[in-house]
């Protein structure tokens, strides 16, 4: 599968703090979307970004596509309990399957 | 509505049992479908992956197969179960609910003893 790299691995949030979760791959993604995982569930989809540079928002939720389509990004303000769970980049590799990051586990302290 | 169900939720085997988790998908043809295996804590690893009846890609080796007998139906199946099979299995299917998105099954939980 395509190599992408999603950092950090964990991440552990104070609530009503901002947080940043990355995705970067070594060659040029097509598009890149995002899933989110609550614990004991399954993933959910959350975006799809497909344009060079794009930027889209979701209330508190702010995806980024970088310039070089190369890298992803996943920013949360203000974050609350119920955004607990796993965030992952999904890519679609040469063959037209969809490929999920290792996944950015966040926790949220009250 | 367009769903995919999985089926057993969870179950408990041992190891050398045979295997076999269902997936059906409601209100699409012709979709793309998938099998993920997610371990404790850990990614989604690609197994199967089918674009139409009787076509299966294989994604890593292993003592796992995968079946496509109808268009709405995806299942996974072992002969024998390993202890390292253990794991949270998800069906997903593409193309369902948004162009290219992914919509998952609820899981089947595995314990292998």
């Amino acid at each position: 599968g395509q190599q992408v790299m999603q950092i950090p691995q964990y991440q552990h949030v104070q609530e009503g703090e901002d947080f940043t979760t990355y995705c970067n791959s070594s060659t040029t993604l097509s598009n890149i979307q995002w899933y989110k995982q609550r614990p004991g569930g399954h993933p959910v989809f959350l975006i799809q970004l497909v344009k060079s540079g794009e930027v889209k928002k979701q209330k508190r939720l702010t995806f980024q596509f970088g310039e070089a389509k190369k890298n992803s990004s996943l920013h949360i303000t203000a974050t609350q309990t119920t955004d607990v769970g796993t965030y992952f980049c999904v890519t679609t590799d040469s063959w037209g399957k969809l490929q999920f990051g290792a996944g950015t586990q966040v926790v949220v302290t009250p | 509505s367009q769903t995919i169900h999985q089926w057993p939720a969870t179950l408990v085997q041992p190891v050398g049992s045979p295997l076999s988790l269902e997936c059906t998908v409601e209100g699409t043809s012709n979709p793309n479908l998938y099998w993920y295996r997610q371990a404790a804590g850990r990614g989604l690893q690609l197994l199967f992956y089918s674009v139409g009846i009787g076509q299966i890609s294989s994604e890593v080796p292993q003592n796992l197969s995968a079946s496509r007998p109808q268009d709405r139906q995806f299942i996974l199946s072992s002969k024998k179960l390993l202890l390292s099979d253990s794991g949270f299995y998800l069906c997903a299917g593409q193309g369902i609910s948004g162009a290219n998105v992914l919509t998952f099954g609820a899981g089947s939980r595995l314990t292998v003893l």
